[in-house]
């Protein structure tokens, strides 16, 4: 299987704390997709970013960016100062080849503390 | 953006219950799909689905059975209801579109807890 490893389980900050969140991943394939997805404790997932295997050009959207790098096969997610209503469980994924799959990291509960 | 609508949001029910969890999207997606997900825990993808009378099972074993007969509309079913059943229950669906731009849009989820 082709794993996403998300190392860091659990974060914790003080608020206005810059934090980066790893997510490492496994592909054999050409073309391939990653994603980011923040689930906060109400529990629904929310679509953050999507980034192609063809597009290298790192992206930022306020206080989000994100670093992705195919020489390492990772796709980290920064927060610059962090805020209370960034705390929640953030989910790497990889999508591509014939299928219509993601694989799903296993998540980092990110807290952010007053 | 997709619209996708689950029902109920929260299920408490007794073992042995017969149980159906509701999922519809508006967005005429071809591709639909459910997770299982413990509190904080790892999605696991029990079915999926990429088209009218097109249903698979997913990476984890599951006792539930889904059904497609309209695009919009993908329901889960439990026979009989059990504690091992409780979990939150995460639909999702999606569209190649242009550019390959595949992404997964998901509903709110159903938290099912059985007695």
């Amino acid at each position: 299987a082709q794993k996403v490893t998300q190392a860091q389980t659990e974060i914790s900050v003080v608020e206005k704390e810059d934090v980066t969140l790893d997510c490492v991943y496994e592909t054999r394939d050409t073309t391939y997709y990653l994603f980011w997805y923040k689930q906060p404790p109400s529990g629904e997932l929310v679509f953050l970013i999507r980034r192609n295997s063809f597009d290298e050009q790192n992206e930022i959207s306020g206080r989000y960016s994100w670093n992705f790098q195919k020489s390492t096969s990772s796709f980290n997610f920064t927060i610059t100062a962090s805020q209370v209503v960034d705390s929640a469980v953030y989910f790497c994924a990889r999508g591509g080849g014939s299928n219509y799959k993601l694989t799903f990291g296993k998540g980092t509960l990110l807290t952010v503390n007053p | 953006e997709a619209d996708i609508y689950q029902t109920p949001r929260y299920l408490v029910i007794g073992t042995g219950k017969k149980i159906t969890l509701e999922c519809s999207q508006t967005m005429g997606h071809d591709k639909m799909y459910w997770y299982q997900q413990d509190p904080g825990m790892e999605l696991h993808l029990i079915h999926y689905s990429y088209g009218v009378n097109s249903t698979e099972k997913g990476d984890l074993s599951s006792e539930s059975t889904v059904s497609r007969i309209r695009t919009e509309h993908f329901p889960l079913t439990l026979e009989s209801a059990r504690p091992s059943h409780t979990s939150q229950y995460l639909c999702a669906s999606s569209d190649l579109g242009s550019n390959y731009r595949f992404t997964q849009y998901f509903g709110p989820g159903t938290r099912l807890t059985v007695l």
